[in-house]
């Protein structure tokens, strides 16, 4: 069974443009959540789609957004980019229901110039 | 606010000491804890879960962690390491009983394993 796929795995962008990283969850799975990690604040909760719907939120402005498709996968994005924004971005998927482990992809390393 | 605390950003045991990392968390309702490794470049994989029932939980690769309710604690513990035990370690905590999508992380802990 392939593992949580996120593209690309490294992006470089300057301050003020956005962008868009993919995660392909496990067959299967329908809860997509994102973490944002670095090396100050370490992993924290962006939010977690499930069922194409937005079900928890993290303490993050609204630059970062998402969304997840029929098929699971799911897309964050970020506007206006600003240099605390360059990071780690994982991708986790799961079952969705009840408390199963989460399955982390390698991640986005994103960094802002 | 809820949060998790890893005490000791930094861990050295020499091959085959025992291991032990330290999470403490804050709530007077107990959570679901995990542990989870991390290695260079990867993303983050699941060691071990405590939901309810045995407070003594083990997991993959020889590791296992004890619930304290009255220390709110979740240790995690290895009898004797192994070179390929390096890595960083979180403690995460989740108080949604009807999902695991968010979880609340610890700083982290790299173990370094000496030869």
């Amino acid at each position: 069974k392939a593992g949580v796929t996120q593209t690309p795995r490294y992006l470089i962008k300057t301050r003020g443009q956005q962008v868009t990283l993919s995660c392909s969850p496990i067959s299967g799975h329908r809860s997509v959540s994102w973490y944002q990690q670095t090396p100050g604040q370490g992993l924290q909760f962006l939010f977690e789609y499930f069922s194409e719907t937005q079900r928890n939120k993290g303490n993050f402005p609204g630059r970062f957004s998402g969304r997840q498709f029929s098929n699971s996968r799911s897309e964050m994005n970020v506007s206006t980019l600003e240099l605390g924004d360059s990071a780690l971005y994982l991708c986790a998927s799961s079952i969705g229901t009840g408390v199963e482990k989460l399955f982390f992809g390698s991640g986005t390393q994103l960094s802002v110039l | 606010a809820q949060s998790v605390t890893q005490l000791g950003s930094h861990v050295s045991v020499s091959e085959g000491a025992l291991v032990l990392l330290r999470c403490n968390y804050s709530s007077s309702v107990p959570p679901y804890l995990f542990w989870y490794v991390q290695y260079p470049n990867q993303g983050l994989q699941l060691l071990l879960k405590y939901t309810t029932g045995a407070t003594l939980v083990k997991g993959i690769n020889g590791f296992e962690a004890e619930f304290k309710k009255s220390e709110t604690s979740f240790h995690l513990t290895k009898p004797s390491a192994h070179m390929s035990d390096a890595a960083e370690y979180f403690c995460a905590v989740s108080y949604f009983s009807g999902n695991t999508g968010k979880l609340i992380f610890g700083q982290g802990t790299t173990l370094q394993v000496k030869p």
